[in-house]
């Protein structure tokens, strides 16, 4: 069965440092990879995937994530944060099963990123 | 395009009642997912349905329930509501058949059962 680790629970950073949010994987088929971002009172937006090809996968706002299959992780990095980037960011992997599809979730980190 | 809408966003029942929650997904998208969020547990899988047919269901009692109709709209529903049931509940759609692709989340309906 398939799980993710989330080792930090909460990461307060100040405004322009660099932040690294932890994700550890179990599993043992192929898997499939997402971070997600949740603000307040609102649903999941999906930050970025790894589904193939390159390990290193872009979002738009400046955050990064690098999968490596042989220490079965996926970190979420940034170089230089906002204000805005205050919200809680969820790991979730997705197993190749063939008609199943189901997302498994880590606990979630809440980044507060403070002036 | 329109995203996900669920409705409604907020509900407040009583124990014991029942409860219908709704899910319009992405146009095109067949596949539709609930997931459950409390502080305490995080993000737990309920079901998954496809072309209204469940293909994959989580570690849930049976008062949990689902359906999906043919224009690929979804609604869960919770019976003898418990106090634990108080939670956010999330619908994802997404345009998966074979492969994984990502989940498009709805907003969320934050039910309390008082």
């Amino acid at each position: 069965a398939q799980s993710v680790t989330q080792l930090d629970s909460q990461v307060p950073v100040f405004e322009e440092a660099p932040v690294e949010l932890r994700c550890n994987y179990s599993s043992s088929v192929s898997v499939y990879l997402f971070w997600y971002v949740q603000y307040p009172n609102q649903g999941l937006q999906l930050l970025l995937k790894y589904l193939s090809g390159s390990t290193l996968v872009e979002s738009i706002n400046g955050f990064e994530a690098e999968f490596n299959k042989s220490q079965t992780s996926f970190h979420l990095r940034k170089p230089s944060v906002h204000i805005s980037d205050t919200a809680e960011y969820f790991c979730a992997v997705s197993e190749s099963m063939g008609s199943n599809y189901k997302l498994t979730f880590g606990k979630g980190t809440l980044l507060t990123v403070n002036p | 395009k329109a995203g996900v809408t669920q409705t409604p966003r907020y509900l407040i029942k009583t124990r014991g009642q029942q409860v219908t929650l709704s899910c319009s997904p992405i146009s095109g998208h067949r596949s539709v997912s609930w997931y459950q969020q409390t502080p305490g547990q995080g993000l737990q899988f309920l079901f998954e349905y496809f072309s209204e047919t469940q293909r994959n269901k989580g570690n849930f009692p049976g008062r949990f329930s689902g359906r999906q109709f043919s224009n690929s709209r979804s609604e869960m529903n919770v019976s003898t509501l418990e106090l634990g049931d108080s939670a956010l509940y999330l619908c994802a759609s997404s345009n998966f058949t074979h492969v994984p692709t990502e989940a498009f989340f709805g907003q969320g309906t934050r039910l309390t059962v008082v």
